[in-house]
């Protein structure tokens, strides 16, 4: 099966840096994949790692270490809309498996 | 990306009672999903949904509980049969478009209160 844990809840300030972090385990791994969740809505699509290293699409990086079984987002220039869950899948064997998600509280 | 709708938005249903969720897909998708998740926790999957196949349900989840219909490749239905207070949830369809990653993407779910 797939394990994947996640703290579950940090609170940091506007135009902060955040970095929350994934741990798992799983075997035929085939990718890892953050989401967005805000209070109320579906996840929304954020990164996708698949190779080691560091992914950066604008405010939001993510890094996949595959033999420590890591990830991390990093979230730059914290604004109020970023306050939300963030959620981390796995997928291994085809199947995606995802993580309870760490809420991030943005305050002023 | 897709757009992908869901109805009914939500739904206030009474014990032992079922309710049909419609997930509507703006392009022929080859994989889509369904998806619990239940108040503060994180995503369930309930079963693959197959287009002209029964779906492929997930452990803890079967058929007579979650029928599951995929007409074709834009469209499916979960149906939530015999309902009880514990199947209070918001209940997600999900695509996986490819293009290297297999990303699933997320309708706006259903949610579900059963008194």
């Amino acid at each position: 099966g797939q394990n994947i844990d996640q703290p579950t809840e940090m609170t940091a300030t506007e135009g902060a840096i955040v970095q929350i972090n994934c741990t798992y385990q799983t075997s035929g791994f085939n990718g890892l994949f953050w989401y967005q969740q805000h209070a109320g809505e579906a996840p929304t699509f954020l990164s996708y790692n698949v190779l080691d290293g560091l992914e950066e699409k604008g405010r939001f990086s993510s890094f996949l270490s595959r033999s420590k079984g890591y990830s991390y987002l990093l979230l730059k220039e914290l604004q109020m809309k970023d306050s939300a869950s963030y959620l981390c899948a796995v997928r291994g064997n085809n199947r995606l498996a995802f993580g309870k998600g760490n809420q991030v509280v943005v305050i002023p | 990306s897709a757009v992908i709708s869901q109805k009914p938005s939500r739904d206030i249903c009474q014990r032992g009672t079922s309710l049909t969720i419609q997930c509507q897909v703006d392009s022929q998708v080859t994989m889509m999903f369904w998806y619990r998740q239940q108040p503060g926790q994180s995503l369930t999957l309930i079963a693959t949904a197959n287009q002209g196949s029964e779906a492929t349900y997930e452990s803890g989840f079967v058929i007579d509980k979650f029928p599951i219909s995929r007409p074709n490749l834009t469209f499916s239905t979960l149906t939530v049969s015999n309902m009880s207070p514990e199947d209070s949830s918001i209940y997600l369809c999900s695509v996986e478009i490819g293009m290297g990653s297999d990303t699933q993407y997320f309708g706006p779910g259903t949610r579900l209160t059963v008194l």
